[in-house]
């Protein structure tokens, strides 16, 4: 079953604005947490936000913060201030139990930032 | 800043072949891992590696593959008779005990003629 899922394949957004891109999980167990990461044209991965499931606040990083709704199991990655280099692939993620190892990643979401 | 780098950048093998890709982790991270990305397609999970074992590994990682820290820095990936379907962007990552966050590589493309 998948647990990490991704409704937008793509999205467009203006410069200077900001965007939301939607994460939903699904997950039994009461402690793991959840990553997103972005990767551009180049390939590689580079990690922008982790919230863990005990946290009592939004995990926040410059412009990116990161939405966690609990009980509606979403963990949405909102970008402010939209920039042209935001311009990438976006994957939402999920580690399970208290020793984290295995990670799994959603389908992801392709942004395009309009000049 | 330190990163995780990735030896080779390419790899093309043939059909049937051995293959070892090469990682060297940030070196104050103990949780290692490695990770493959079919062309267009999400990330996933192989295996990750602590304290000189495996911990956890997904239904893809099976007996073709294995995993190995043969000295202090680098760990290893070795596919040991490669598939057209192993075609794939190989990433290993890396992170601190007392941390989640994942720390990737670039990534081996591997090819399979």
């Amino acid at each position: 079953a998948q647990k990490i899922t991704q409704t937008q394949p793509g999205m467009f957004v203006q410069e200077k604005e900001a965007v939301t891109l939607d994460c939903t999980y699904d997950t039994s167990d009461p402690s793991y947490g959840l990553f997103w990461y972005k990767q551009p044209s180049s390939g590689e991965m580079i990690f922008l936000i982790y919230q863990g499931s005990y946290d009592q606040q939004n995990a926040t990083e410059g412009r990116y913060s990161l939405n966690f709704q609990k009980a509606r199991k979403s963990a949405n990655l909102v970008i402010s201030a939209s920039q042209l280099g935001d311009s990438a692939m976006y994957f939402c993620a999920m580690r399970e139990g208290a020793g984290g190892f295995k990670t799994i990643f959603g389908a992801g979401t392709r942004l395009f930032v309009k000049a | 800043e330190p990163e995780v780098t990735q030896t080779p950048s390419h790899q093309v093998t043939q059909m049937g072949q051995e293959v070892i890709l090469r990682c060297v982790p940030i070196s104050n991270h103990l949780y290692f891992y490695w990770y493959r990305q079919i062309l267009g397609q999400k990330v996933e999970f192989l295996v990750s590696f602590y304290n000189n074992e495996i911990s956890e590994k997904s239904e893809i990682f099976d007996d073709q593959f294995s995993v190995e820290r043969p000295d202090g820095s680098n760990f290893t990936l070795k596919i040991r008779s490669t598939k057209l379907e192993d075609s794939a962007m190989y990433f290993c990552a890396s992170r601190r005990p007392e941390a989640y966050e994942q720390y990737f590589g670039p990534g081996t493309r591997l090819t399979v003629t």
